[in-house]
């Protein structure tokens, strides 16, 4: 079955915290994306990974293809970075599988 | 280079109306998707095209949503009638022919049916 499951649901954190969104998959997959959607509900791509780690700005993502789990990392944080961050995979084939998203708010 | 273009932005509709949703991909991409997104839930894909051609519909609800992709470049979405549950916000995204892992995603149409 292709899962995708997001950790935690919700998550709260002053603004500086160093903070961490999961992403966890059940079978092999061709690439991961992560997402971030605003309020008024466009979506932004984040990162696009098959292995390893990418940085951009304060934004990491890491992704261990054997324990089928990738994790985004946000350094410094900042309210701005209050948004709806949603991991997607990619099985074999050409279609999508989203997590249901993780809903950060950055407090000042 | 332009974005995926979306319009409307917002609608608001009562129950059993026809609502019709636009999209206009980025120039030169073959894949187009219409993705369903649930308050709460992740996107669900509706209907993926490649160039004017159907590639999956397999979660469209297709005794009232339809969708058409005539020349192979803008999209119409379309609900008839619409139910309560129909309330989501409806993303359009597009790829480039030959890498189909990248996804650009449109401002989307926020749908609330009354």
């Amino acid at each position: 079955k292709n899962e995708v499951e997001q950790s935690p649901q919700n998550l709260t954190a002053q603004e500086g915290e160093f903070i961490t969104i999961n992403c966890s998959y059940s079978v092999g997959i061709s690439a991961l994306h992560w997402l971030q959607q605003h309020p008024g509900g466009g979506i932004v791509s984040l990162f696009m990974l098959s292995s390893g780690k990418k940085k951009h700005g304060r934004l990491i993502a890491t992704i261990n293809i054997q324990e089928k789990h990738s994790s985004l990392h946000i350094t410094a944080s900042h309210p701005r970075d209050s948004a709806v961050y949603i991991c997607a995979v990619r099985y074999t084939g050409n279609q999508f599988y989203f997590g249901t998203g993780t809903s950060l708010t950055v407090i000042p | 280079e332009a974005g995926v273009a979306q319009s409307p932005r917002y609608k608001i509709i009562e129950k059993r109306q026809s609502v019709a949703f636009w999209c206009n991909p980025i120039s030169g991409h073959a894949t187009l998707y219409w993705y369903q997104q649930i308050l709460g839930q992740g996107p669900k894909l509706l209907i993926q095209f490649q160039n004017n051609g159907v590639v999956d519909d397999s979660q469209l609800p297709k005794d009232r949503f339809s969708a058409e992709r005539l020349k192979g470049v803008d999209s119409t979405l379309k609900i008839q009638p619409a139910k309560l549950e129909d309330s989501a916000v409806y993303l359009c995204a597009s790829s480039p022919t030959g890498s189909p892992t990248e996804q650009y995603f449109g401002p989307g149409t926020r749908l609330t049916v009354t």
